[in-house]
């Protein structure tokens, strides 16, 4: 049981350049998340899925999209990289929703030069 | 939407010392309290949490104390340990804005337990 995994680790990127931030559960949660979190302002929501087909906005979701097509893999896509997108993105996943307890990744630190 | 207030910013205590850290929410609507251990360079986890209809709440070193009046929740770590020494983050959530699916994030606490 692997919880919920995060690739890459590490990425740079330059700005106007794209990528896709992967995440995969395999403890069959309904719900999964997208945080970013900058030094000193704790986790922002970017996007959240309450299941497979259904995705929506968070706290700062201008600059990312999502997709759920199955339980497991929940990736975040960023467009047009820009430099305010430099942060460390978690993902998390939970059962049952906000009161219950959310597993994160390990975390994907990205830098936009 | 919901609005989570965390004090203070920086903690520094001794080696067996008590440390307090205090949270305010907005939503009197929320309904679960949980808080995060963050270590550097590590994930969030999940070391304790409170619903609405319990006022306190105690796990060894650990107790999370709940005022729904007052719209106030605090961690309480006893006994405080070098171990013990990370970036700690309140939360609140089942708010009637949040659609009872998200979580909102205080800023953090990072502590600092000095030998």
């Amino acid at each position: 049981n692997a919880g919920v995994t995060q690739t890459p680790k590490f990425r740079i990127l330059k700005i106007g350049q794209s990528m896709t931030l992967q995440c995969t559960q395999d403890m069959n949660h309904n719900y999964m998340y997208w945080y970013r979190q900058d030094p000193g302002m704790g986790l922002k929501l970017i996007y959240y899925s309450v299941g497979a087909g259904i995705t929506d906005k968070g706290e700062v979701p201008n600059g990312y999209n999502v997709s759920r097509s199955t339980t497991e893999d929940f990736p975040l896509r960023l467009e047009l990289a820009a430099p305010s997108q430099t942060s460390v993105y978690f993902c998390a996943s939970s059962y049952s929703g906000a009161g219950d307890e959310q597993f994160f990744g390990p975390g994907t630190r990205l830098t936009v030069l | 939407g919901e609005n989570v207030e965390q004090h203070p910013s920086t903690l520094s205590v001794q080696e067996g010392d008590s440390a307090v850290i205090k949270c305010t929410y907005s939503d009197s609507a929320s309904n679960y309290f949980p808080w995060y251990k963050q270590e550097l360079g590590k994930r969030p986890q999940l070391i304790i949490d409170i619903r609405s209809n319990v006022g306190e709440k105690k796990d060894q070193r650990i107790a999370v104390t709940l005022n729904k009046t007052a719209k106030h929740f605090s961690l309480h770590i006893t006994e405080t340990q070098p171990e013990d020494s990370a970036v700690y983050f309140c939360a609140a959530a089942g708010g009637l804005n949040s659609g009872y699916s998200t979580l909102t994030f205080g800023k953090g606490t990072m502590l600092l337990v000095s030998p």
